[in-house]
């Protein structure tokens, strides 16, 4: 079964540093999307991203924040000047129907010391 | 944009009881409504979901609810075993807005 692969499965960072968070989503999906789970919180939405741009974004994704798509197959999500707070485990997904059937990747589980 | 409430936060049952969580939604122009079981430290995973043109649905132990009028869902897991313990989680979407918005989640444990 396709799946949605993220690297790196824990990224430990400086407070102030700049981090890049990896996906590649299933090859024949057209929406994608960046999710953020704080330590036994709920699934927070962050971004979703069509046609290689962005159609949405929640009251979480700031200046911070920046999505791309560099490559036909790559997905990533930066945080410019991560934060104690950023600590977090974040999710990839994608669909071929927006906003629907949603795949989950495995996650990048990100600390900021 | 969307806001969805889910109850309880935690539920604890007797091994082959059933189990029912509740969740409502505020946007009406939704219409999809998916169930998630996140394990311990994994992504979540869909179970089960229904979209706003049928009622009940079900799979095996598992179904799910859908009163459109009320803007409420519900997840019911009959004969609960052990491997049913997890965090669940149901979100809704419309089809207008390209986003999904989750519940805060249920912990279930299930005691044998």
């Amino acid at each position: 079964e396709p799946e949605v692969t993220q690297t790196p499965s824990h990224q430990v960072t400086q407070m102030g540093q700049e981090v890049i968070l990896r996906c590649v989503p299933i090859s024949n999906h057209l929406y994608f999307y960046w999710y953020r789970q704080i330590l036994g919180q709920k699934v927070e939405f962050l971004v979703s991203f069509y046609n290689n741009e962005i159609s949405e974004k929640s009251e979480i994704f700031d200046d911070q924040f920046s999505v791309e798509r560099p490559d036909g197959s790559n997905f990533t999500l930066k945080i410019r000047s991560t934060k104690l707070e950023d600590s977090a485990m974040y999710f990839c997904a994608s669909t071929r129907q927006g906003a629907s059937g949603y795949t989950f990747g495995s996650g990048t589980r990100l600390t900021v010391v | 944009g969307e806001n969805v409430e889910q109850h309880p936060s935690t539920l604890s049952v007797q091994e082959g009881d059933s189990a029912v969580i509740k969740c409502t939604y505020s946007d009406s122009a939704s219409n999809y409504f998916p169930w998630y079981k996140q394990e311990l430290g994994k992504r979540p995973q869909l179970i089960i979901d229904i979209r706003s043109n049928v009622g009940e649905k079900k799979d095996q132990r598992i179904a799910v609810t859908l009163n459109k009028t009320a803007k409420h869902f519900s997840l019911h897991i009959t004969e609960t075993q052990p491997e049913d313990s997890a965090v669940y989680f149901c979100a809704a979407s419309n089809p207008f807005n390209n986003d999904m918005r989750f519940g805060a989640g249920t912990r279930l444990t299930v005691k044998p």
